[in-house]
């Protein structure tokens, strides 16, 4: 029973390029969170999504960030026209159903822009 | 807004001793989850243990358990006969348990604890 599957594990991107950083959830699970963990900091919660919604999108910023969580395949975090200050690790957790409060974590991506 | 705090960077312990770190939360909720997660160099977010708000009787998982003082907001970790694979980043997060539409299902984390344990 695989876990929560983030890809790539390191991402390295020039200025202005996009990344794409993947997270496919637990078996059965249909919620994705993602989470940025700065150097030195805790994590920050970004974007809830369910299958085909985004529940809660507080914590992204509003320029340059998107996540989607399609019917089929992985939930994705996109960031466009990288910059310096986006380089963190990236975290992705799951659960069955919002009323878990047991979520299971990836072991993140972490994204270097050079 | 929830907000979670550990003021403490960085504690050591000797191996088979005990520690404690400690976290204070700010919350006008009645009703919630806390959480202490451990983070290893590997980065993967692994959960140590939890408490229900609403339950007086602090958590406990083997070595690990929680003094929960809710009218304090305050929930320290304590590690007993800590061991050498305990070395990790320890975080504490809140949870709210109003939740009826998955809004408020978020984590707020507090910036951590680095914890390292001496042979």
């Amino acid at each position: 029973n695989a876990g929560v599957m983030q890809n790539p594990r390191h991402l390295v991107r020039r200025r202005g390029q996009e990344a794409r950083l993947r997270c496919s959830p637990m078996k059965g699970h249909s919620h994705v969170y993602w989470y940025r963990q700065l150097p030195e900091e805790g994590l920050k919660f970004m974007v809830y999504l369910q299958k085909e919604n985004i529940i809660d999108e507080s914590g992204m910023p509003k320029e340059r960030f998107s996540a989607e969580f399609p019917k089929e395949g992985p939930s994705i975090l996109r960031i466009q026209q990288v910059v310096r200050g986006d380089s963190a690790a990236y975290f992705c957790a799951s659960s069955r159903d919002y009323s878990s409060y047991g979520y299971t974590f990836g072991s993140g991506t972490r994204l270097t822009v050079v | 807004a929830q907000t979670v705090t550990q003021s403490q960077p960085e504690m050591s312990v000797q191996e088979a001793e005990t520690v404690t770190l400690s976290c204070t939360y700010d919350t006008s909720e009645s009703d919630y989850y806390l959480f202490w997660y451990k983070q290893p160099p590997s980065r993967q977010m692994i959960l140590v243990i939890r408490q229900e708000a609403y339950k007086q009787q602090n958590a406990t998982e083997n070595r690990f358990s929680v003094n929960f003082q809710k009218a304090a907001k305050s929930f320290s970790l304590k590690i007993s006969d800590s061991q050498l694979g305990d070395a990790a980043m320890y975080f504490c997060a809140y949870r709210s348990a109003n939740n009826y539409t998955g809004a408020n299902s978020k984590l707020t984390f507090g910036k951590g604890i680095t914890l390292s344990v001496r042979p």
